[in-house]
């Protein structure tokens, strides 16, 4: 069974570009989260996806990000401008209906916005 | 709300010797807890986990873990380390009920020839 996905590995961008991160969750899981991480800090909670409807958004940091998961399958987060403060490791999570409390996560997507 | 600290940013420690990585967690709701391990240049994975029953949690490759209620932590040990367990280590919190884990900023473990 393959696991979360995530594309790209890493994207290095300019300030004011637009990026788009992709997740593929695991196939059957519900639930899907976004998560970040900037450099030195915690890993955050952003948002949380229950098949195509945003259960939680509470973690968003502002209108720049936009997330959507289109037929309750994979998920991309747009950041639309990118801003310095924006680089980190994005992860991305699932989990299943029957197992909601473990949360599978896939390897990351580094954004370094220069 | 929950809250999670790892008292140590970064822990060395000689191949062979024993290791433990402390955590502390705060809440007013019944928990659950997490470790999570993320290997050199690889995703994070689950190393074990507290839901409920036996407070002793243990993973497969010989780390253990105890919920301990009074003094709210969730200490993460190893009796032997191997430089392959060298990585960062994240303690996690999330609420019964809740899907949010709340993380802690992780500790690094570095295994000494």
């Amino acid at each position: 069974e393959a696991g979360v996905t995530q594309f790209p590995s890493h994207s290095v961008i300019e300030k004011g570009q637009t990026v788009t991160l992709r997740c593929d969750p695991i196939s059957g899981h519900d639930n899907l989260y976004w998560y970040r991480r900037v450099m030195g800090k915690e890993i955050k909670f952003l948002l949380h996806f229950v098949k195509e409807s945003k259960q939680d958004e509470s973690g968003m940091p502002n209108n720049r990000f936009l997330a959507e998961r289109t037929g309750g399958t994979y998920s991309t987060l747009k950041v639309q401008p990118a801003e310095l403060e924006d680089s980190g490791v994005y992860f991305c999570a699932s989990s299943s209906p029957k197992t909601a409390d473990i949360q599978y996560f896939g390897a990351g997507t580094r954004l370094s916005v220069l | 709300a929950q809250s999670v600290t790892q008292l140590d940013s970064q822990v060395p420690v000689f191949e062979e010797a024993p290791v433990e990585l402390r955590c502390n967690y705060s809440s007013s709701v019944s928990v659950y807890l997490f470790w999570y391990v993320q290997y050199p240049n690889q995703g994070l994975q689950l190393l074990l986990k507290y839901l409920s029953g036996s407070t002793l949690v243990e993973s497969i490759n010989g780390f253990e873990a105890e919920f301990n209620k009074s003094q709210t932590s969730f200490h993460l040990r190893k009796p032997s380390v191997h430089i392959s367990d060298t990585a960062e280590y994240f303690c996690a919190v999330s609420g019964v009920g809740d899907d949010k884990i709340i993380f802690g900023k992780g500790t690094r473990l570095h295994i000494l020839p």
